[in-house]
C-alpha cells in the first residue's frame, strides 16, 4: 500500500489552475481522500472520492486504470495555499489511512 | 462537527522520561483511534491504531513497549512515550473515525525530549 504526491512544491499565481497529483498502490477497492492542513490549523478533510462532490472549487476523479486521484482547481486562490495530503484506506469504514508525503501548495497574488 | 482534543499541546522533556499524551473525542465516541506521527516538512506515519477494550494494533517498525497506548473508555486514548530520547521529538498526532466515517484529527503534540 503506498501513496505518492510527487510535487513537494507547487507554486502558481492566482487565478490559475491547478492540479496536484496523487498516484496509488492498493491491492484492492481502497477509498481515496484529499486532506488539507492550512498553517497552524489541524488536519482537515478535503474531499474523498465516494463523495463525488467539489468542495471550495477543488474535485478529483478516481482513475482506476491509471491508479490516480489528482486534485484539480480551475482558479487557485490565495487562500488556497496550504499543504495538502493524499491519502487511501482499505474499504469498510474506520480504517486506518495511509499519507502520501504531502504537496505544498503556495498560490501568489 | 465532531472535535478531536490533544491534550498537552506542547511538552519538553528530559532524555529518559515518560511522557504521556491524550487524545479525546470531545461530543463523539471512537471505539478506534489512530496514532500518527509527523516529523518536521514530512507526512504522517501510523503509528498504531487504538482500540477500546483492547490491546493496540502497532505498524511495522514500531515499538509497542515504547510507545504505549492505552484507550480506556470510548471517549480517550492516551499514548506514552517511555524512556523519552531526543530521537522520539516529533509531532504527534491522533485521530478519530466519526458517524460519517470520516477522520476527525486532533491539533497535535509537540514532544521535544532534550
Amino acid at each position: 500500500q503506498r501513496v505518492t504526491q510527487p510535487e513537494k512544491l507547487l507554486s502558481v499565481f492566482k487565478g490559475a489552475p491547478v492540479e496536484l497529483k496523487c498516484n496509488y498502490s492498493y491491492s484492492g477497492s481502497p477509498e481515496l481522500f484529499w486532506y488539507v492542513q492550512y498553517s497552524r490549523q489541524r488536519l482537515q478533510l478535503l474531499l474523498r472520492h465516494i463523495s463525488r462532490e467539489s468542495i471550495k472549487g477543488f474535485t478529483a476523479d478516481l482513475n482506476k486504470g491509471e491508479t490516480s486521484f489528482h486534485l484539480k482547481k480551475p482558479f487557485a486562490q490565495e487562500e488556497d495555499s496550504a499543504m495538502y495530503y493524499c491519502a487511501l484506506s482499505g474499504t469498510g469504514g474506520y480504517n486506518k489511512l495511509i499519507f502520501g508525503a504531502g504537496t505544498r501548495l503556495a498560490v501568489h497574488p | 462537527g465532531a472535535v478531536v482534543s490533544q491534550h498537552p499541546s506542547r511538552v519538553i522533556c528530559k532524555s529518559g522520561t515518560s511522557v504521556k499524551i491524550e487524545c479525546r473525542s470531545l461530543d463523539f465516541q471512537a471505539t478506534t483511534m489512530f496514532w500518527y506521527r509527523q516529523f518536521p516538512k514530512q507526512s504522517l506515519m501510523l503509528m498504531a491504531t487504538s482500540n477500546e477494550g483492547s490491546k493496540a494494533t502497532y505498524e511495522q517498525g514500531v515499538e509497542k513497549d515504547k510507545f504505549l497506548i492505552n484507550h480506556a473508555s470510548l471517549t480517550l486514548s492516551t499514548l506514552t512515550v517511555t524512556s523519552a530520547h531526543p530521537e522520539d521529538s516529533s509531532f504527534y498526532i491522533c485521530s478519530a473515525p466519526g458517524s460519517t466515517d470520516t477522520q476527525y484529527f486532533g491539533p497535535g503534540t509537540r514532544l521535544t525530549v532534550l
